[in-house]
């Protein structure tokens, strides 16, 4: 079936460093990809999202590219901040498709 | 600003009892979906429904049930709580036919004794 593996955490970086959190899918067709972060104590929120192959997806400096051939969508910041420690999860959506199919998450801890 | 709210952030109960999780959206979204949130799992999908009166299992429907009487509200209900269902009870909604964008509600941290 469908599914989504991620980097392993917790991943832990000083302000400023750069990010990057590793995400591959298996899937047939052509899925959707997402990005959703979920701060501490609070739900889930769409940081960013990519619909086809070569897509980027950016928000809040963040950004994700679809890459089909190596069936990826990694996340990347080139200097992260205090304020994005949380935890992001990777998804998926086949065409068609009502259901989200997630990663198992990946906590970000940013140290000052 | 859009919202979904759950009933409650922390919710204690005992093995056996009937438990009720609540789940309210103001946005007049067709869909509404229940996720369990496990560390090392990921979010999965319990139930969920794009219509009143309407549902759909999802990957691990056992254990749960699901009502929606009304289109802002979606309740997951665990007939005989058990300890194996100790876990954080995400609730979401999107408007059809866009299942894709999905808002989330803060949760709900449930323990099971």
């Amino acid at each position: 079936g469908d599914s989504v593996t991620q980097m392993e955490g917790p991943v832990t970086l000083s302000e400023e460093a750069f990010l990057t959190i590793n995400c591959t899918y298996t899937a047939t067709g052509y899925p959707s990809l997402f990005w959703y972060v979920q701060y501490p104590g609070e739900g889930l929120q769409l940081l960013l999202k990519a619909t086809k192959a070569d897509d980027k997806g950016s928000n809040k400096g963040f950004e994700a590219t679809y890459r089909k051939e190596t069936t990826s969508f990694h996340l990347e910041k080139g200097s992260v901040q205090v304020s994005d420690s949380a935890v992001y999860f990777c998804a998926l959506v086949k065409q068609g498709a009502q259901k989200l199919v997630f990663g198992q998450g990946t906590r970000l801890t940013i140290n000052p | 600003d859009v919202k979904v709210t759950q009933s409650s952030r922390y919710l204690v109960k005992r093995t056996g009892e009937k438990v009720f999780l609540e789940c309210v959206q103001d946005m007049d979204h067709e869909n509404m979906f229940w996720y369990r949130q496990d560390p090392g799992l990921g979010l999965r999908l319990i139930y969920f429904s794009y219509d009143v009166k309407m549902k759909e299992k999802g990957d691990i429907p056992e254990g749960y049930s699901v009502s929606r009487e009304k289109k802002e509200r979606f309740s997951l209900i665990l007939e005989s709580a058990s300890t194996n269902q100790t876990s954080m009870y995400l609730c979401a909604s999107s408007l059809f036919p866009d299942y894709n964008e999905q808002f989330f509600g803060p949760g709900t941290r449930l323990t099971v004794l």
